[in-house]
């Protein structure tokens, strides 16, 4: 069964500093995807990052970036020059070709980001 | 801009009760799907439609259904509402492949007394 291990529950940074999320996951798919959600406080979520396993190089979107290792099946993000709108829940989530769409998220990490 | 709308922000209904949730989305995906959200779990996915009048089961269906009779529209079904059905519901469209992401609804927090 695939599997989206955050093993973080929260997390805090300093504003302008730097903060690694950490994701591992499991699957027997060759093709799949991976994602970054961000949920802020009593607001919608929205898509950070997007990687596709069949790239090596790793995404990049602004000041958010991400380090995939297949053959370790991690998948982190680090968010540079933390900003206080940064401050959210993030998910990690998997998607496999196969799947017709669907996503296996995992158990969200809560950010702090302080002033 | 691509907009999922859901039914409520705010639901409360007591035990029993048969609950509906609705979703709406304008972008036309084939895709929609009900995650259940509930701390230390994550989002779980209850259903999903990938076309009009078709449905799978996701990982916790027990105790829902779903209606798709429109493509943009798809309907999540308490029939007996229970205490432990009380959580946040988030609704998501998505083109038909798992490369496209998923947008979300706002979310709906049911709340059963």
């Amino acid at each position: 069964a695939q599997t989206v291990t955050q093993s973080q529950p929260e997390m805090s940074v300093q504003e302008a500093e730097t903060v690694t999320l950490s994701c591992t996951y499991d699957t027997s798919e060759s093709d799949y995807y991976l994602f970054w959600y961000k949920q802020p406080p009593s607001r919608q979520m929205i898509l950070v990052i997007r990687q596709e396993a069949y790239k090596q190089q790793n995404a990049t979107e602004n000041r958010f970036s991400v380090n995939f290792q297949k053959a370790a099946k991690s998948f982190s993000l680090k968010i540079s020059d933390s900003q206080l709108g940064d401050a959210a829940m993030y998910f990690c989530a998997q998607g496999g070709s196969s799947n017709t769409g669907k996503l296996i998220f995992g158990q969200g990490t809560t950010l702090q980001v302080k002033p | 801009d691509v907009k999922v709308t859901q039914s409520s922000r705010y639901l409360v209904k007591r035990t029993g009760e048969k609950v509906f949730l609705e979703c709406v989305q304008d972008m036309d995906h084939e895709n929609m799907f009900w995650y259940r959200q509930d701390p230390g779990l994550g989002l779980r996915l209850i259903y999903f439609s990938y076309d009009v009048k078709m449905k799978e089961k996701g990982d916790i269906p027990e105790g829902y259904s779903v209606s798709r009779e429109k493509k943009e529209r798809f309907s999540l079904i308490l029939e007996s509402a229970s205490t432990n059905q009380t959580s946040m519901y988030l609704c998501a469209s998505s083109l038909w492949a798992a490369a496209y992401e998923q947008y979300f609804g706002p979310g709906t927090r049911l709340t059963v007394t």
